[in-house]
């Protein structure tokens, strides 16, 4: 079982639609997630991390955690083209070992 | 801005050849890993190092690499005997104490085994 599942997508959403990402993991001893960006060609970038279950909000960026299900997900409000890149998640696996799943590539059209 | 900077930005050899990677991480962070991602597939965590020491490894980080910090600024990725799979983008990255999982990338160095 791969420790960290992503749709790679592309997934296509309007300028101004909520986008939503979503991550499941394996290892039930994660216990901190963490949502990077990466565009094209450029390397990764943190945008949101999660603790504990619920939802955790930062500006248009919502990030939701199920320990119960092994599930985050990353919501995208007001989605802009500039949004338009690969979202990573990232359990913590381990100290010091932050693993990253596949990715799902946002297209946000104008 | 302090940024996590990477030498070569292109490095190509011949298939056997070891290269040595650079790394400068940010100056205050005491948390470093080298990452690599083969064209179009996802970010492989190779190793992370804290105190002189390899904290984690994973399954790749076999004995065809190792990591150094040969002094106070450098971060190094040699691969000794490359193989023409080799041939990917390596990100090093670091993070500080307080916000460990917080990672800096370098722009990477994009690697082309011949």
């Amino acid at each position: 079982q791969k420790e960290v599942e992503q749709n790679s997508g592309p997934l296509s959403v309007p300028e101004g639609a909520i986008a939503s990402l979503n991550c499941t993991y394996s290892d039930r001893g994660s216990q901190s997630f963490f949502w990077y960006r990466q565009y094209s060609g450029k390397s990764p970038e943190l945008i949101m991390s999660i603790y504990s279950n619920g939802d955790k909000e930062d500006g248009r960026f919502t990030a939701q955690l199920n320990k119960a299900s092994q599930y985050v997900s990353l919501l995208i409000r007001d989605s802009q083209p500039s949004d338009s890149a690969t979202y990573l998640c990232a359990p913590n696996t381990g100290f010091q070992k932050l693993v990253f799943g596949t990715g799902t590539r946002l297209l946000v059209s104008p | 801005e302090p940024e996590v900077t990477q030498t070569p930005s292109h490095q190509v050899t011949q298939m056997g050849q070891e290269v040595i990677l650079r790394c400068v991480p940010i100056s205050n962070h005491l948390y470093f890993y080298w990452y690599r991602q083969i064209l179009g597939q996802k970010v492989e965590f190779l190793v992370s190092f804290y105190n002189n020491e390899i904290s984690e490894k994973s399954e790749i980080f076999d004995d065809q690499f190792s990591v150094e910090r040969p002094d106070g600024s450098n971060f190094t990725l040699k691969i000794r005997s490359t193989k023409l799979e080799d041939s990917a983008m390596y990100f090093c990255a670091s993070s500080d104490v307080q916000f460990a999982e917080k990672l800096f990338f370098g722009s990477g160095t994009q690697l082309s085994v011949l």
